[in-house]
């Protein structure tokens, strides 16, 4: 799987758009961009995943460049329960039965 | 309904001892994992069963031993305990043609004395 590179903390304020970045100039074709968070002492959550073309879901947009070497997780209005580690990972779509590669990831802050 | 559920949530044990978690998903899934965080906040995969095979095994001692009795449980027993095996362990499940959206545990934070 393709290493990513993101900011260690980040904070924003409570009300306004989150725009958390990933580097992953290594990515391959076939590699999806996938976003995690973990809420304080809880288990890791879902947010989001995507190929090539820009994602939204109920949670989260993800902006993709055009070359693929990074992107940008968006929460178009944080609150404070937005705050959490937010990870990036780069990984094959699909098939087998692969854990997921956590690296250190974005503490983001939501500030009141 | 907790769709990943785990127990306990605190085990606290002395070096040397046997213990286990519990791990049960109620979404169908057919692949169960297990990860350990470390103090770091490292979070890194021990092992993955699918239908109850195991898949992947990332280098972790003998002393840890997966038991999956079924598609919906995913048990870690640990033999031995020692002090670097403090950490909380995460459960988690998916289907394997999805494998990509995991869903954990809350986690079971393990003290070692």
């Amino acid at each position: 799987d393709a290493k990513t590179t993101q900011p260690t903390s980040m904070d924003c304020a409570e009300g306004r758009a989150a725009n958390l970045p990933c580097n992953h100039s290594t990515i391959s074709g076939n590699e999806y961009v996938y976003w995690y968070r973990q809420i304080h002492s809880q288990g890791p959550q879902y947010i989001i995943h995507g190929l090539k073309n820009n994602e939204t879901n109920e949670m989260a947009s993800l902006i993709i460049t055009e070359d693929r070497k990074s992107s940008t997780l968006i929460l178009p209005h944080a609150t404070l329960r937005d705050t959490a580690v937010y990870y990036c990972i780069v990984r094959v779509s699909g098939g087998g039965a692969d854990g997921l590669t956590f690296g250190k990831g974005t503490h983001l802050i939501i500030q009141p | 309904d907790t769709a990943v559920s785990q127990t306990p949530k605190y085990l606290v044990t002395q070096m040397g001892n046997d213990k286990s978690i519990k791990c049960e998903q109620n979404l169908g899934h057919d692949t169960m994992y297990w990860y350990k965080q470390d103090s770091k906040k490292f979070l890194k995969i021990m092992f993955s069963y699918n239908n109850k095979e195991l898949i992947i095994n990332e280098t972790v001692p003998n002393r840890f031993s997966p038991k999956s009795p079924d598609k919906a449980h995913l048990n870690l027993h640990i033999n031995s305990l020692e002090l670097g095996d403090s950490a909380v362990y995460f459960c988690a499940s998916s289907r394997i043609k999805s494998t990509d959206t995991q869903y954990f545990g809350p986690g079971t934070r393990l003290t070692v004395l």
